[in-house]
């Protein structure tokens, strides 16, 4: 089954704590994509990557990293959290031009 | 610049009863078109997506769509809402081909179902 995993589900965390939220892809897609939900606001994209080691920004990148060093992996790094970063999280991959997106389940952070 | 607009932040429609959801716009090109659903506590779900030909599309869970360019819309239906439908609904956009390949998403319309 063609699936995007991400983990943890839920992360609560304080100020300045490093934390990774992972995610991996079954479906060897090249493109791979962070984005950020948010009340009022729908989903924004943080990062983006086309291939392996070929990552770029999006839309709301400040805070966050990532990095892609194979295909099926594609980790948000937040270096040092901050209230402002609590949000869900959604990894997402996309396999060709009429294929589409395939989202993973989400993962809910606060920070405080 | 490009943008989607959904204009109801908040439907209650009774079970039975049909349902329309708006999402407008603003793309310079052709647009791919999607709906996603999002239940309570869930990931995304694509209900349905428009790339080209037929401007009415099915979906998933008895849902449909119509493209229409004249008035850069793509309203979502649905004949008849269950309980179930009760979720939140996000239009979005896709400029394939640019290097960002990004969804661009409206701000969302949450469905309530009274019995």
């Amino acid at each position: 089954e063609a699936q995007v995993t991400q983990n943890p589900r839920y992360l609560i965390t304080v100020t300045g704590k490093k934390l990774t939220v992972t995610c991996s892809q079954n479906m060897n897609h090249e493109y791979m994509s962070w984005y950020r939900q948010d009340p009022g606001l729908g989903l924004r994209q943080i990062y983006y990557s086309m291939n392996v080691e070929v990552t770029d920004k999006g839309d709301v990148p400040e805070g966050y990293k990532v990095s892609r060093k194979e295909k099926r992996n594609f980790p948000l790094i937040l270096e040092s959290p901050s209230p402002n970063q609590t949000s869900l999280y959604f990894c997402a991959t996309k396999g060709g031009d009429h294929y589409g997106y395939t989202f993973g389940s989400g993962t809910r952070l606060t920070v405080v | 610049a490009q943008s989607v607009t959904q204009p109801d932040i908040h439907i209650t429609v009774s079970e039975g009863a049909s349902l329309e959801l708006r999402c407008n716009y603003s793309y310079g090109a052709t647009p791919y078109l999607f709906w996603y659903v999002q239940s309570p506590g869930q990931g995304l779900q694509l209900l349905l997506k428009y790339f080209s030909g037929d401007t009415l599309v099915q979906g998933i869970k008895g849902f449909e769509a119509e493209f229409k360019r004249s008035q850069s819309s793509f309203n979502l239906r649905k004949p008849s809402v269950h309980w179930s439908d009760a979720a939140e609904y996000f239009c979005a956009v896709g400029p394939y081909g640019g290097a960002t390949n990004k969804l661009i998403f409206g701000t969302g319309t949450l469905l309530a179902v009274q019995p």
